[in-house]
């Protein structure tokens, strides 16, 4: 099976940086994806990593290595509203198009 | 606009009885997706459907039931066989070729009573 940890919560302050880190156990898969979710709300869409390496959009930067079995979500220039809940995610391969979700990480941005 | 669209917003329920969930998408996706998230966890698949009439168990599929006879509806049946079915269900869809991009709706929160 597969199992995904994240830590359970993050606090910083506005302006800052801050790394969430996605370790997984799997016995292959086909990349690492982030999801943020704000109370209440659904889950969207951030990122996606299929190779090791740094994606950037924005202000956000997802980075993979297979060989380490690890990932993290790079939030930089922290507002206000990016206090949030963050899950990373593995699409097994041999799994179709299911997704196993980690236990999220959740971020409280402070003024 | 595309998207996927849930009904209700908040479910409550007598314990003992069925309910069932509506989740239907526009985004002309093949594959559809149920989840549950209880309060401070992460999302657990319940099961998901990859073609029309065709679905699979997820990884807590007991006391759950769905269909999906149509490409855009994919009900979720929460039975009284479900022991704690008080939960926030998420349905969710995706391209058959992009499951590492899925595309959510907005929720049920169900409360049994």
């Amino acid at each position: 099976g597969q199992s995904l940890e994240q830590p359970s919560e993050v606090t910083a302050v506005e302006g800052a940086i801050v790394q969430i880190n996605c370790t997984y156990q799997t016995s292959g898969f086909y990349g690492l994806s982030w999801y943020q979710q704000h109370d209440g709300g659904a889950p969207t869409f951030l990122s996606y990593n299929a190779l090791d390496g740094l994606e950037e959009t924005g202000r956000f930067s997802s980075f993979l290595s297979r060989s380490d079995s690890y990932g993290y979500l790079l939030l930089q220039e922290l507002q206000m509203k990016d206090s949030a809940s963050y899950f990373c995610a593995v699409r097994d391969i041999g799994a179709g198009n299911k997704l196993t979700f980690g236990g999220g990480t959740r971020v409280l941005v402070k003024p | 606009d595309g998207g996927i669209t849930q009904s209700p917003k908040y479910l409550f329920r007598k314990e003992g009885q069925n309910v069932t969930l509506s989740c239907e998408q526009n985004l002309n996706h093949d594959a559809m997706y149920w989840y549950r998230q209880d309060p401070g966890q992460g999302l657990r698949l319940i099961y998901y459907s990859q073609i029309v009439n065709d679905f699979q168990k997820g990884d807590i599929a007991e006391g759950y039931s769905v269909s999906r006879e149509k490409k855009e509806s994919f009900p979720l049946t929460v039975t009284s066989a479900q022991k704690n079915p008080t939960a926030f269900y998420l349905c969710a869809s995706s391209p058959s070729s992009g499951g590492y991009e899925q595309f959510f709706g907005p929720g049920t929160r169900l409360t049994v009573l």
